[in-house]
């Protein structure tokens, strides 16, 4: 059971470059988010997905955008790479508004230098 | 706007104690949820609460939930040094955001032989 699949686990990158962290889950799920983990703060959610095709922003989604054109697929995306943006991502799902568990993906390590 | 509150931060434990971590929200919460955090790996989800008054015990952990105190617990049994991990708890929006999860920002438990 795959359940939920970030790549890449890790990366660096310079200040200024652009990647795309890629969500894939395998369950159907209708909802999909975004979040950041940094020392302390707990985790933060920066964009979210109530279904295909849709997007929403999160409680700090400056500097990120995504895109969820397939239903199991949710793309965050890094245009211009800033040291603020060094933090571990972490992709989630849940299945519906009565079901809200959240389901992790196990993370991505990204170093901006 | 859902906000959580955990307490303590940090939380050291002679093997064989019993503690309590303590979970405070601001606003009415449809669902509480605690999650365990292993260092350098994913959230794994520990218990679901989903009224006023539930308990759910898995092991050594017990977790309850009084929604008009709002207030959540995770009380931990006879601690042993496998226990140790960083705890959170999320809570559920109401209404229309419901199928978003505010985080607390974890506390930080290590059980010392």
């Amino acid at each position: 059971n795959a359940g939920v699949t970030q790549t890449p686990k890790f990366r660096v990158l310079k200040t200024g470059q652009s990647m795309t962290l890629l969500c894939a889950q395998d369950m159907n799920h209708e909802y999909m988010y975004w979040y950041r983990q940094d020392p302390g703060m707990g985790l933060r959610l920066i964009h979210y997905s109530v279904g295909e095709g849709t997007t929403a922003k999160g409680e700090v989604p400056d500097g990120y955008n995504v895109s969820r054109l397939k239903k199991q697929n949710f793309l965050l995306g890094l245009e211009s790479a800033a040291p603020s943006q060094t933090s571990v991502y972490f992709c989630a799902s849940s299945s519906s508004p009565t079901n809200t568990e959240a389901f992790f993906g196990q993370g991505t390590r990204l170093t901006v230098v | 706007e859902l906000k959580v509150e955990q307490n303590p931060l940090f939380l050291s434990m002679q093997e064989g104690k019993n503690y309590t971590i303590y979970c405070n929200y601001s606003t009415t919460s449809d669902r509480l949820y605690w999650y365990r955090q292993d260092p350098g790996k994913s959230l794994e989800s520990l218990f679901v609460l989903l009224s006023n008054g539930a308990v759910k015990q898995e092991g050594r952990l017990m977790a309850s939930l009084d929604t008009k105190a709002r207030l959540s617990t995770l009380h931990i049994t006879a601690a042993v040094h496998d226990l140790s991990a960083t705890y959170f708890c999320a809570g559920e929006g109401s209404g229309g955001s419901n199928y978003k999860l505010t985080f607390g920002k974890g506390t930080l438990l290590t059980v010392n032989p």
